[in-house]
């Protein structure tokens, strides 16, 4: 079965560019994570989706950071104004469950974006 | 924000031997998870851990929870060429508004043939 999908893999952006990254996770999965990782370092977390509800977004960054998931399926991370602090790679993770055995997340490939 | 911390940060090594690698935290968690990153992918979950003192084996992978559950260490035997890559050690704590992994700084494998 299909994992975990994200597109683009890559994207370049000038600074002040908005840029819109999509996260497909896997059929069915009710959770849904997005983490920022930085060159050298291992995940943070950014936002969580229980279906279409957003429960946690504390690890957004800055404001210009927004996420949604309308139909509970989809998610789309959207970076406004990019900064050069925000080139990183951007994992979105899927989980089949919540609560106590939400860490069993499936990840995708990541987009690496990089603001010049 | 915060992260657990690995060590070592990276590790050379010959095919065929021994690797040991740990990871700890100043905050407690349910449960500790260690994860592999091959380049250009993301993290594939490889051990979980459940409860404190646990020690559990995945084909040459063995790792065990501490006791304080603020610590935990990863072992795998016999190495081989594929098991390059970064490996991180995370933790999990669910309840309240809690969902998130936290990741340590990961662990590079380089296993020379």
């Amino acid at each position: 079965g299909a994992g975990v999908s994200q597109s683009p893999r890559y994207k370049v952006a000038k600074r002040g560019q908005d840029v819109a990254l999509r996260c497909d996770p896997i059929s069915g999965h009710v959770s849904l994570f997005w983490y920022q990782q930085a060159l050298g370092q291992g995940p943070e977390f950014l936002t969580y989706f229980q279906n279409e509800a957003q429960l946690d977004k504390s690890g957004l960054p800055s404001d210009r950071f927004f996420a949604e998931r309308p139909e509970g399926s989809v998610s789309t991370l959207k970076i406004q104004r990019t900064q050069q602090e925000d080139s990183a790679v951007y994992l979105c993770a899927s989980s089949p469950t919540t609560g106590l055995a939400g860490y069993e997340q499936y990840f995708g490939p990541g987009t690496r974006l990089t603001v010049t | 924000g915060q992260q657990l911390n690995q060590s070592p940060q990276s590790m050379f090594i010959q095919e065929g031997e021994d690797v040991s690698m740990n990871c700890t935290s100043s905050s407690i968690f349910n449960t500790w998870l260690w994860y592999k990153q091959d380049p250009g992918e993301g993290p594939v979950l490889l051990i979980a851990l459940y409860k404190a003192g646990e020690l559990t084996s995945n084909g040459r992978l063995t790792a065990q929870f501490g006791i304080t559950r603020k610590d935990s260490f990863l072992n795998i035997s016999a190495s081989i060429p594929s098991d390059v890559g970064i490996y991180f050690c995370a933790g999990w704590n669910s309840g309240g508004s809690n969902y998130k992994l936290t990741f340590g700084k990961g662990t590079l494998l380089t296993v020379n043939p």
